[in-house]
């Protein structure tokens, strides 16, 4: 089965650093995504990590470690724009299916 | 490029009333899914299509719920009857193809059954 795990709320304050952790358990993984999702508003794409390491993009960066079952999410220098939910999901190759955790609704304070 | 197009954006019906919602992928995505998102969770897949051929339903309820995708790019939803249970948005996403590559949403369809 699929079990992802992600805190529900975090706070943090503009230009602060941020990571969010997600665990899984998968039958069998092919992938974790990240994605943003402001309030309603559609999810968009942040990064994707099929190995293990830091994948950085700008303020952004991700990790993976799939020993570990293990990611998270880096977001540095926050603005006000960063707050919103933040999905973690992991790509099921057994059911070549995408399980989203219930994601991290990230509050950034001026 | 134009993204994901869904319509209507918001619908509010009665219980036990039909409802359809409508998507238009974007172009060239050959791999179509519906998600159903609710308040404070995660999208939870319902339907991914590979062009015309449902290839994986096991989550959408049958009972109530249809989908087809007759010519391979734009797809309906159908719910019929609707249940207060169903209140939620209704989220499409498209992509180049399955598994590993990055899936682009639509703006969803937030249902409410009253």
């Amino acid at each position: 089965g699929q079990n992802i795990d992600q805190p529900t709320e975090m706070t943090a304050t503009e230009g602060a650093i941020v990571q969010i952790n997600c665990t899984y358990q998968t039958s069998g993984f092919n992938g974790l995504f990240w994605y943003q999702q402001h309030a309603g508003e559609a999810p968009t794409f942040l990064s994707y990590n099929v190995l293990d390491g830091l994948e950085e993009k700008g303020r952004f960066s991700s990790f993976l470690s799939r020993s570990k079952g293990y990611s998270y999410l880096l977001l540095k220098e926050l603005q006000m724009k960063d707050s919103a939910s933040y999905l973690c999901a992991v790509n099921d190759s057994t059911l070549g299916r995408l399980y989203f955790g219930r994601g991290t609704q990230l509050t950034v304070w001026p | 490029e134009a993204g994901v197009v869904q319509s209507p954006r918001y619908k509010i019906i009665e219980k036990k009333q039909p409802v359809a919602f409508w998507c238009n992928p974007i172009s060239g995505h050959n791999t179509l899914y519906w998600y159903l998102q609710n308040l404070g969770q995660g999208p939870e897949l319902l339907i991914r299509y590979e062009n015309e051929e449902a290839v994986d339903d096991s989550q959408l309820p049958k009972d109530r719920f249809s989908a087809e995708r007759l010519k391979g790019v734009d797809s309906t939803l159908k719910i019929q009857p609707a249940e207060l249970g169903d209140s939620a948005v209704y989220l499409c996403a498209s992509s180049l193809g399955g598994g590993s590559y990055e899936q682009y949403f639509g703006p969803g369809t937030r249902l409410t059954v009253t």
